[in-house]
């Protein structure tokens, strides 16, 4: 079975301050790795993923993630947050077998504020 | 192109009611995916449909139905519902047989709250 733990259900920064947002997961075979956020009242985007090749991924709004194979870890980082960066943000994996779907972590909520 | 549109946005239903949830996938999407999302927690597998067969289901009590038509949009339904049916229910589309190396586009979602 595949498990996905999101280690801070909140994080408050500032505005221009770094964030990091930690994910781990844990899986007996070999997954794809996701990030989501959510803004409220609507449905989840994809922000990035990691499917192969680079380990470092990044998103065209400034955010990167890395995995860590060693770590079981897919941590969401940006150097510096927008007040339109405070979210819902939301760890995934999908097991690389047929017939299985996205697992999800209970999320974090990024808080930023000036 | 529309994204992946869901109706309706809102629901109330009463205890033991039954309730249907409908989707339309992105143009060229010929999978969808239901998930539910309680408040404070992430959104959980319910079903996923490829090609009108049922090729993945979580782990939800059989109240809960799903299918897909020929155009490939798809209907939850949900019977005898129970307080803790209310939820965000989300439909997710995407071109391959399963979800676990491509991207799954979401809807916003149809809120259903049970009274």
């Amino acid at each position: 079975a595949q498990s996905v733990t999101q280690l801070d259900s909140q994080v408050p920064v500032f505005e221009e301050a770094p964030v990091e947002l930690r994910c781990n997961y844990s899986s007996s075979v070999s997954v794809y790795l996701f990030w989501y956020v959510q803004y409220p009242n609507q449905g989840l985007q994809l922000l990035l993923k990691y499917l192969s090749g680079s380990t470092l991924v990044e998103s065209i709004n400034g955010f990167e993630a890395e995995f860590n194979k060693s770590q079981t870890s897919f941590h969401l980082r940006k150097p510096s947050v927008h007040i339109s960066d405070t979210a819902e943000y939301f760890c995934a994996v999908s097991p690389n077998q047929a017939g299985t779907a996205l697992i999800f972590g209970k999320g974090t909520t990024l808080s930023v504020s000036s | 192109d529309a994204g992946v549109t869901q109706s309706p946005t809102h629901l109330i239903k009463t205890r033991g009611q039954q309730v249907t949830l409908r989707c339309s996938p992105i143009s060229g999407h010929k999978s969808v995916s239901w998930y539910q999302q309680v408040l404070g927690q992430g959104p959980q597998f319910i079903f996923q449909y490829y090609e009108k067969e049922e090729r993945g289901r979580g782990n939800f009590p059989d109240r809960f139905s799903a299918r897909q038509f020929p155009n490939y949009s798809s209907e939850l339904n949900v019977n005898a519902l129970l307080l803790g049916d209310s939820a965000l229910y989300l439909c997710a589309s995407s071109l391959a047989k399963w979800q676990g190396n491509t991207e799954a586009f979401f809807g916003q979602g149809t809120r259903l709250t049970v009274v």
